[in-house]
């Protein structure tokens, strides 16, 4: 699994509120992304990183902003949830020296 | 928007009966991958192809490229249970970056009845 990790795991919150969910990895791969995945859409691409504080927009970035100021940790951040955001979240990374993706457990979020 | 797209949608099959699922993609590719889904995890690499192979295996796994017609399959050979899940095919366009982004395609549901 390379050691990926997000949290939390569930989260319910509220239309308007902030939301940051947490991806740690443990094996110092360079490149990690955040998806978003909904019934009828499969795997879309919002963010990606390629370096601490090196990341660049993907398919669905509206609505949605990261940091990553640590090689482990990239951060997905909904300024303003809305109930469109309402979604499971995986963050990946690709394993240094390979051409593969690794995916964390998923983030399952609830935006009432 | 997709670059990927499996078809079918779903599949059942009865254990032991072998499964196959398509996926087409429309630019071209450095590679194309295939992944496992199981209910409610992550998705799990199963195997890569790249543009310049037609055809790779891995154990009870066979996927075939054929870049002319922008297609690829994956065949699972004698089925089980076991392989219930959604399987997703996810291209890596030749964009000429080095960004490692894939696209991922919608999916198959593949069940395999015992």
């Amino acid at each position: 699994d390379a050691g990926i990790t997000q949290s939390p795991r569930h989260k319910v919150t509220e239309t308007g509120t902030p939301v940051t969910l947490r991806c740690h990895q443990t094996e110092n791969h360079r490149y990690m992304y955040w998806y978003r995945q909904d019934p009828g859409h499969g795997l879309r691409l919002i963010h990606y990183s390629y370096g601490v504080k090196d990341t660049d927009k993907g398919e669905v970035s509206d609505g949605y902003s990261v940091s990553r100021s640590k090689t482990e940790d990239f951060l997905l951040t909904l300024e303003s949830a809305t109930s469109s955001q309402t979604s499971v979240y995986f963050c990946a990374i690709t394993r240094t020296g390979t051409d593969t993706q690794y995916f964390g457990p998923g983030t399952r979020l609830t935006v009432l | 928007s997709q670059q990927g797209e499996e078809d079918p949608q779903a599949l059942s099959i009865q254990e032991g009966e072998n499964a196959t699922m398509n996926c087409s993609y429309k630019t071209s590719i450095n590679n194309l991958q295939w992944y496992r889904q199981n209910s409610g995890r992550g998705l799990v690499h199963l195997i890569l192809i790249r543009s310049n192979e037609r055809e790779k295996h891995s154990g009870r796994l066979r996927v075939t490229l054929d870049t002319s017609k922008k297609s690829s399959s994956l065949l699972i050979t004698a089925s089980r249970a076991a392989d219930t899940a959604s399987y997703f095919c996810a291209t890596d366009a030749n964009s000429g970056g080095s960004n490692y982004k894939l696209t991922f395609g919608k999916g198959t549901l593949l069940t395999v009845n015992p």
